[in-house]
């Protein structure tokens, strides 16, 4: 099966603080993988994309294939950061399909 | 709207009621997918339309499931027969290319579905 694992569920963090988001997925060539945030009632979005390799609100994340591994970075959270934050890739094989991990709470204390 | 638009935001059904979830996504969107949400997971994909083809409904759990998009624009999401494990939240995304070219969805608010 093709999955993405987050493997933990909560991460409280201090403004200023740096975060990682972990995001582990089963191998299978060379995925596309993504990560999606949802802000407090508001609708899931995409954040970003591997393949672009570009900085969304200062995070970043980098693709390991050797660890198979997505991690999502920022070296200074803001309060405003809080969310729930989900990594994705899509299937191979079947490239209208996005698996999704179960998700992760991020929450920035003043 | 400027953006994908679900309704009804919350429905409640009596265990065996059937129940349809519509999805506006936005103008011109070729690829609209269905994903099902429930409580403390993460999205699962149900099923996939380009325009008014319907590509893959691998995700659908049963033939309790039944989505359309007969003119390539609004879909309808229906359940029959709702049993309490369908309770969760729908969600409706769309996209303007074909499937995942540009990997960018763009969700709708969802429906939350409560099945007593």
């Amino acid at each position: 099966a093709q999955r993405v694992t987050q493997p933990e569920k909560l991460l409280s963090v201090f403004k200023g603080a740096p975060v990682e988001l972990k995001c582990n997925y089963s191998y299978s060539g060379s995925p596309e993988l993504f990560w999606y945030v949802q802000y407090s009632r508001q609708r899931l979005q995409l954040l970003l994309r591997h393949i672009s390799r570009e900085s969304i609100k200062g995070f970043t994340a980098d693709l390991n294939k050797g660890e198979t591994s997505f991690h999502l970075k920022k070296p200074f959270a803001q309060e405003e950061d809080s969310a729930m934050y989900y990594c994705a890739r899509v299937h191979t094989g079947a490239n209208s399909k996005l698996t999704f991990g179960k998700g992760i709470t991020l929450s920035v204390r003043p | 709207g400027a953006g994908v638009s679900q309704s009804p935001r919350y429905k409640v059904a009596k265990r065996g009621q059937d129940v349809a979830l519509r999805c506006d996504p936005i103008s011109g969107h070729v690829s609209l997918f269905w994903y099902q949400q429930a409580l403390g997971q993460g999205p699962e994909f149900l099923t996939y339309f380009q325009n008014e083809a319907q590509l893959d409904k691998s995700g659908l759990p049963s033939d309790r499931f039944f989505a359309e998009r007969p003119e390539g624009s609004v879909s309808t999401l229906k359940i029959q027969r709702t049993q309490q494990e369908d309770s969760a939240v729908y969600l409706c995304a769309s996209s303007l290319g074909q499937g995942l070219t540009t990997g960018e969805l763009f969700f709708g608010e969802g429906s939350r579905l409560t099945v007593l």
